[in-house]
């Protein structure tokens, strides 16, 4: 049972256009939620990451939306650009940090120039 | 700076036959751990280690078996390979604890069992 449920799969995208991408959990003991970039054969790397103390993060053209009352979180990429273009995966992890990380399915992202 | 260092890139094996992926990294990480990736699965976790010594079982061990002896590496061993155990897989390494806040990633080792 997937306990991080991503959406959507794959997104196209304009250059210039904005990307989100959903993520949805039951788990309320989760308390910290990363967002991994990953580029084909290569592993996956940190994004940017949130903790539920605040409902909004920032950094640079990224940014990541939180709703604890709703249990969803989201990825929010400004001005894409192609090379944003690669997987994101949405994770989230109970009280120990970047350690046990459950990961949603990923999405693949395609930014058209 | 190496970071995560993973061995081999590619490997076939037939079904039944052992293996163990390498992980190294130099960060003097406490915590390391291994994932399969696999299509519309993301990223699973397998087993994971707090320090040299103590490991403990993920979401998804069946088939694979690990052991602690240093900080820096961490092998995965497959006893007896099934096609079912096809798969991305990836190590990683972070600082222990609650407030470590990234994870560092090898490049991954592709397994294909024919």
């Amino acid at each position: 049972q997937q306990q991080v449920k991503q959406s959507p799969q794959s997104l196209i995208v304009q250059k210039g256009g904005i990307s989100i991408i959903n993520c949805a959990y039951e788990n309320t003991a989760f308390d910290y939620f990363p967002w991994y970039q990953q580029f084909p054969g290569k592993g996956p790397a940190l994004l940017i990451a949130i903790r539920p103390d605040v409902s909004e993060k920032k950094e640079g053209r990224f940014t990541i939306s939180f709703n604890k009352s709703a249990k969803q979180f989201s990825l929010h990429i400004m001005d894409s650009q192609p090379g944003d273009s690669a997987t994101y995966f949405c994770a989230a992890s109970t009280g120990q940090g970047a350690q046990k990380l459950v990961f949603g399915q990923g999405t693949r992202l395609t930014i058209n120039p | 700076n190496a970071g995560v260092t993973q061995t081999p890139k590619f490997q076939v094996l037939k079904t039944g036959q052992s293996m163990t992926l390498q992980c190294a990294q130099d960060m003097n990480h406490e915590y390391m751990s291994w994932y399969r990736q696999d299509p519309g699965m993301g990223l699973r976790l397998i087993h994971y280690s707090v320090g040299a010594g103590i490991t403990d079982q993920g979401e998804v061990p069946n088939g694979y078996n690990v052991s602690r002896s240093t900080t820096e590496d961490f092998p995965l061993r497959l006893l007896s390979a099934a096609p079912s155990q096809t798969s991305v897989y990836f190590c990683a390494s972070s600082y222990a604890g609650g407030r470590s806040t990234e994870a560092f990633f090898g490049q991954g080792t592709r397994l294909t069992v024919v």
